[in-house]
């Protein structure tokens, strides 16, 4: 099985900060990485897909990076609403799964 | 707008099982693969399986195996979840989501794009 280790599993910040999220795999997935926004008792929202492809609708401050093993998610310009917990996703195997990572919380600082 | 509607809550005692639906509007339901999550209070988000509603293919996470199945009914464009042999570590939100995948050939590229509002299912005695 395919394992993701995010990091950091926390951070603070302020409005306006530049953010940066990680993603590892424990093998190579390509670019079949995702990346989801969730907020308290709601369901989760793509941000990002094929590693840095941004969904239809997401704000441009919004950007993923990297291939084969290493990810990265970057918010420019954090916004009051981005505060949030952040999720990546492979989706690399058939038949098609997608395990998660195991979450990034953005706090306020 | 494409969306996915889930069923209500559900109390079911230990070992018991529970069924949870899923109905696809605004968009032709055997185009895309349904995937189903869940969310245990606190926690993070755990894949559970998939299903094609093109031809009732599933793909199950091996922790599940066995006390999982996923299912469709085309003619009203849901699709279902039973869990059975309930224990109280099954307490979650249970969501499904929509992907572009609809072969198990398939690998999921443009990700989970629908989501259904999430079903919250306790498991007490």
């Amino acid at each position: 099985d395919i394992q993701m280790t995010q990091s950091p599993s926390s951070l603070s910040a302020s409005v306006g900060d530049r953010v940066s999220i990680t993603c590892r795999a424990s093998q190579s997935i390509s670019s079949y990485l995702n990346w989801y926004q969730q907020k308290p008792g709601k369901a989760p929202k793509l941000l990002i897909y094929g590693a840095s492809s941004l969904q239809s609708g997401v704000p441009s401050r919004f950007s993923g990076s990297g291939s084969g093993t290493d990810f990265t998610l970057t918010i420019n310009g954090l916004q009051p609403e981005d505060f949030a917990t952040y999720y990546c996703q492979q989706t690399y195997n058939t038949p098609p799964e997608g395990t998660f990572g195991q979450g990034t919380k953005v706090e306020i600082k | 707008q494409d969306q996915l509607v889930q069923s209500g809550a559900e109390v079911k005692k230990p070992g018991a099982s529970v069924k949870v639906s899923c109905k696809a509007s605004f968009y032709t339901f055997t185009s895309y693969g349904i995937n189903w999550v869940r969310q245990a209070p606190g926690q993070g988000l755990e894949w559970m399986g998939w299903i094609s509603p093109l031809n009732g293919n599933t793909n199950y996470a091996q922790k599940l195996q066995g006390r999982v199945t996923l299912t469709t009914d085309t003619s009203t464009s849901t699709a279902y979840m039973e869990l059975r042999s309930l224990r109280s570590d099954d307490t979650a939100v249970y969501y499904c989501a929509r992907d572009d995948c609809r072969t198990t050939s398939c690998r999921i590229y443009y990700g989970m794009d629908v989501w259904g509002q999430g079903t919250t299912v306790t498991v007490s005695s």
